[in-house]
């Protein structure tokens, strides 16, 4: 059975790193596929932030792209998160999920990690 | 980028009531379209993948249509465990877009 978990401070200052790791359990990240980070901000919709390729290719939201970086660990079996100059607009949870390929969705989510963003 | 427009943003219905929700995308997007169920707490849930295809374990009483720009998700008898949020999203290329959601409610 495939599982994501992410995993990372709950709590975030203004104008710092946001840091969210995702381990992927019961699949190898090396085998193929995109994975993908999703956030939802309290009480509304869910927000592409990007994906990323088992190889290390990767797509971000216009909106986010200039603060944030996706990378992937395969020895770890890990991808993570990072977003930099967070301000309270970046409170939310953030999911991790897989994105097998363009006819599938994303079938597999993490739980969610809650982030807050203040001083 | 691919906007995509979902209606309505909330609706009341009875159990055993056909409920629909309708899901535009800005430009055409094939069958390249996915529904989400997410409960409160919970993280999103697949539903119905490439449009109309029944995610593993999903009942029946779901279902979805459309190509192009339009599509649908039906829900054939509400029942009380289905009360969520559902969204839709676009696969058709980077970036990925959700609609802005439908939250289902029992009356």
């Amino acid at each position: 059975q495939v599982q994501l978990q992410e995993s990372g401070p709950g709590l975030v200052k203004p104008s710092e790193t946001l840091s969210l790791t995702c381990t992927v359990s019961g699949y190898s990240i090396s085998s193929g596929y995109y994975w993908g980070w999703i956030r939802q901000p309290p009480g509304r919709g869910l927000e592409w932030i990007g994906s990323i390729y088992h190889s290390g290719g990767t797509y971000y939201n216009p909106s986010l792209k200039s603060r944030v970086t996706l990378s992937v660990d395969t020895s770890k079996n890990q991808f993570s998160l990072k977003l930099n100059s967070v301000t309270a607009a970046d409170t939310a949870a953030y999911y991790c999920a897989r994105d097998p390929n363009p006819r599938s969705g994303y079938d597999y989510w993490g739980q969610g990690t809650l982030v807050t963003v203040s001083s | 980028d691919i906007q995509m427009t979902q209606s309505p943003s909330s609706l009341s219905a009875s159990v055993g009531d056909r409920v629909t929700i309708t899901c535009r995308a800005s430009q055409s997007i094939g069958s390249h379209l996915n529904w989400y169920q997410q409960k409160p707490g919970k993280a999103p849930k697949l539903l119905i993948y490439a449009a109309y295809t029944l995610q593993s374990g999903v009942p029946s009483r779901f279902s979805g249509r459309g190509s192009g720009t339009d599509f649908t998700l039906t829900i054939s008898s509400l029942q009380p465990e289905d009360i969520a949020s559902y969204y839709c999203q676009q696969s058709y290329s980077f970036p990925r877009t959700f609609g802005q959601g439908t939250k289902v409610e029992i009356k």
